[in-house]
C-alpha cells in the first residue's frame, strides 16, 4: 500500500518570500513521487518528479523537490514566492498496477496563498 | 500535440439525462484514466484504460460508464446520476516517466 500526507492544508507567504510544502510518504516498494498545481477551474499540472538518479529534482517555474529516503519526505520549495504561484498543490506517488498503467496516489492538497 | 482535450467544459444535466463526456490525445498514449474531483479535494481514481482494455474500476457505480472507441479516445458515459456526483472529471493519459497528463476537465453539475 502506498499513501502520501502533506502537512498543512493551506499555506501563506509573502511575496519574495520562501515557499516550502512539505510532503511524506508511504511505500511498500521505492516510489516514483511527484508535484502537480492546480490553478482554479483548471486540470493538473505536473511541477516535476522523481523516479531514480539524482536526489534532488529541479521542475518548472523555478521549484524543487528533494527526495529524502531516510526521512520518507519529499518537500516542495520555491525561494521567492510569486503571486502567481497561488494555487492548489497535490503531492503524489505512482506505484505500478499492472497491464502497463500506473496508478497515481494524491495527498490531500496544500493551498498555497501568496500575500503582496 | 502535447495535450489532453476534454469536452465539454461544462455540463449540467438533470438527474433523468443521458450524456458523455469525451477525452481526446494524440500523443501515443496506451493508458488513459478518468478521475473525480470534488471542490477542495484531491482527485480520486475512477476508471483506468490500459491498451484500450479496462484495467482498473475503483467500484465506482454503474451510472458511470467508461469506453475506449480507441487508443486516442476515451468516454465517460453518464446516467441517472445524483446531486452527490456533481464534482470536477478529469482525463489523464499516460506518458513516459510515468507522467500523467491531465486534461482541463468537465465541470459537471447535476439538478
Amino acid at each position: 500500500a502506498q499513501s502520501v500526507t502533506q502537512l498543512g492544508s493551506h499555506v501563506s507567504v509573502s511575496e519574495g518570500a520562501l515557499v516550502l510544502l512539505r510532503c511524506n510518504y508511504s511505500s511498500s516498494v521505492p516510489p516514483y513521487l511527484f508535484w502537480y498545481v492546480q490553478y482554479p477551474n483548471q486540470g493538473l499540472q505536473l511541477l516535476l518528479k522523481y523516479t531514480t538518479g539524482a536526489t534532488l529534482v529541479k521542475g518548472i517555474n523555478g521549484f524543487e523537490a528533494e527526495f529524502k529516503k531516510s526521512e520518507t519526505s519529499f518537500h516542495l520549495t520555491k525561494p521567492s514566492a510569486h503571486m502567481s504561484d497561488a494555487a492548489e498543490y497535490f503531492c503524489a506517488v505512482s506505484l505500478y498496477s499492472g497491464a502497463g498503467s500506473y496508478q497515481l496516489t494524491f495527498g490531500k492538497g496544500t493551498k498555497l496563498s501568496v500575500i503582496p | 500535440d502535447t495535450e489532453v482535450t476534454q469536452t465539454p467544459k461544462h455540463l449540467v444535466m438533470g438527474m433523468t439525462n443521458k450524456k458523455s463526456l469525451k477525452c481526446e490525445q494524440h500523443m501515443g498514449h496506451r493508458a488513459m484514466y478518468w478521475y473525480k474531483q470534488k471542490a477542495k479535494k484531491p482527485p480520486e481514481l475512477m476508471f483506468v484504460y490500459s491498451y484500450e482494455k479496462l484495467s482498473i474500476n475503483e467500484s465506482v457505480p454503474s451510472r458511470f460508464s467508461p469506453e475506449c472507441p480507441n487508443s486516442s479516445l476515451l468516454n465517460l458515459h453518464l446516467h441517472a446520476l445524483q446531486p452527490e456526483d456533481s464534482a470536477l472529471y478529469l482525463c489523464a493519459s499516460l506518458g513516459l516517466n510515468e507522467k500523467l497528463f491531465f486534461g482541463s476537465g468537465t465541470q459537471l453539475s447535476v439538478l
